[in-house]
């Protein structure tokens, strides 16, 4: 079973709409972060939390918005879609206490706004 | 803030043949860290090597080994005796050291290794 989980792998969606990106994860780690990835511009921090109580902007967090609702779960909400939000969608988890510890990334959701 | 550029948008390897991507990096700390993520067609992300800017020496991970230039801030990827399953985009990325900046990954745009068989 996959550590790092994302739902759905590909939504299709209308402007105007409001969508949900759920990841969960299994590794009992603190951190966990949202990126986008878009052709030419590479991964892009979107949200990251360090634990429940604690969300924090990254590079790229207007228009959207998170959820931390358990320590294994971070969502991510679209809460009006336009097409500019069209990309590829990483959740990706961490643990604190380690200098150099790495990033374990969930499959990716596909999403496409029109 | 911290940027990280890879020049090369693709590169193309015959099997069995070496190849090397490049990667450079603008920062004004000195305590970071540098990866070599793997992209493959499936979209899941590899974490293929990590370097530590402390460390003079250059780290590798069998086929895979870096050229770690701290002056210059450049940290190149070396593929050995490439595989056809090497075939995949190659994200470049920074993390600053300091735990209180937490573990934000900075990302390249990528390069795109082409394997020929």
């Amino acid at each position: 079973d996959a550590d790092v989980t994302q739902t759905p792998r590909n939504r299709i969606t209308k402007t105007g709409k409001r969508i949900m990106l759920e990841c969960s994860q299994t590794k009992g780690h603190d951190r966990m972060y949202w990126y986008r990835q878009d052709p030419g511009l590479g991964l892009r921090l979107i949200y990251y939390s360090f634990d429940v109580k604690d969300i924090n902007k990254g590079e790229i967090s207007d228009g959207y918005s998170v959820s931390r609702q358990a320590q294994a779960k971070f969502s991510l909400s679209l809460e009006s879609a336009i097409p500019n939000q069209t990309a590829l969608y990483f959740c990706a988890t961490s643990v604190s206490g380690r200098i150099s510890d790495e990033q374990f990334f969930g499959p990716g959701t596909r999403l496409t706004v029109l | 803030a911290q940027t990280v550029t890879q020049s090369q948008p693709e590169m193309s390897v015959q099997e069995a043949e070496t190849v090397t991507l490049s990667c450079t990096y603008d920062t004004s700390e000195s305590d970071y860290y540098l990866f070599w993520y793997k992209q493959p067609p499936s979209r899941q992300m590899i974490l293929v090597i990590r370097q530590e800017a402390y460390k003079q020496q250059n780290a590798t991970e069998n086929r895979f080994s870096v050229n770690f230039q701290k002056a210059a801030k450049s940290f190149s990827l070396k593929i050995s005796d490439s595989q056809l399953g090497d075939a995949a985009m190659y994200f470049c990325a920074y993390r600053s050291g300091p735990m209180e900046y937490g573990n934000k990954l900075v990302f390249g745009a990528g390069t795109i290794l082409r394997v020929k068989s």
